[in-house]
């Protein structure tokens, strides 16, 4: 199983320049989220989803947009890139509670590093 | 709203020595609560997780943890470190089960020594 896969792996933007991060599972996860991990910080939720179509902001949305057209996939869009979104970005995906099963264990993927000059 | 608080960023130990990482957590109702762990230059992986059945409760690679409610503490034990335990270890807490409301300590790096 290829669980959740996250492009890409490293990408250096300059002040101003927008990139997507894709992210998509096979484990047919209707739950899907984006982090940002920072040094001293721990995980930060930016955005999630809990299914197709239906979007909501987490603890640090700002500068940051996302879709769910698919359940596969949860692209991360940085409309123009800020040296503060400088940082280690993380997929996850998860069950939903109509699933039956409990919440909160999260499947991640390997992470994209983003530096912005 | 809930939080939890990791005591110490940086653990050290012995190969062969108990490894105890400490997490502490409040919550307005009865909590769901999750250790992971992170490799260096992985994502995040399930160690294990309370969900009020058992309040010890036992994970991967030998790692165990007792849900303490008169403390609010979810520590993180294992009686004998080798040196693959090294890693990241975040301690997680859900006031729902739900994971959009999941949230995660600021993580205690453990280094085995020889």
């Amino acid at each position: 199983n290829a669980g959740v896969t996250q492009t890409p792996k490293f990408q250096v933007l300059k002040t101003g320049q927008s990139m997507t991060l894709q992210c998509a599972q096979d484990m047919n996860h209707e739950y899907m989220s984006w982090y940002r991990q920072d040094p001293g910080m721990g995980l930060r939720l930016i955005h999630y989803s809990v299914g197709a179509g239906i979007t909501d902001q987490g603890e640090v949305p700002n500068g940051y947009n996302v879709s769910r057209s698919t359940t596969e996939d949860f692209p991360l869009r940085l409309l123009s890139a800020a040296p503060s979104q400088t940082s280690v970005y993380f997929c996850a995906s998860s069950y939903s509670r109509r699933s039956g099963r409990v919440g909160g264990e999260l499947f991640f993927g390997e992470g994209s590093r983003l530096t912005v000059l | 709203a809930q939080s939890v608080t990791q005591l110490g960023s940086h653990v050290s130990v012995s190969e062969g020595a108990l490894v105890l990482l400490r997490c502490n957590y409040s919550s307005s109702v009865p909590p769901y609560l999750f250790w992971y762990v992170q490799y260096p230059n992985q994502g995040l992986q399930l160690l294990l997780k309370y969900t009020s059945a058992a309040t010890l409760v036992k994970g991967i690679n030998g790692f165990e943890a007792e849900f303490k409610k008169s403390e609010t503490s979810f520590h993180l034990t294992k009686p004998s470190a080798h040196m693959s335990d090294a890693a990241e270890y975040f301690c997680a807490v859900s006031p729902t089960g739900t994971a959009s409301k999941l949230t995660f300590g600021t993580g205690t790096r453990l280094q085995v020594t020889l």
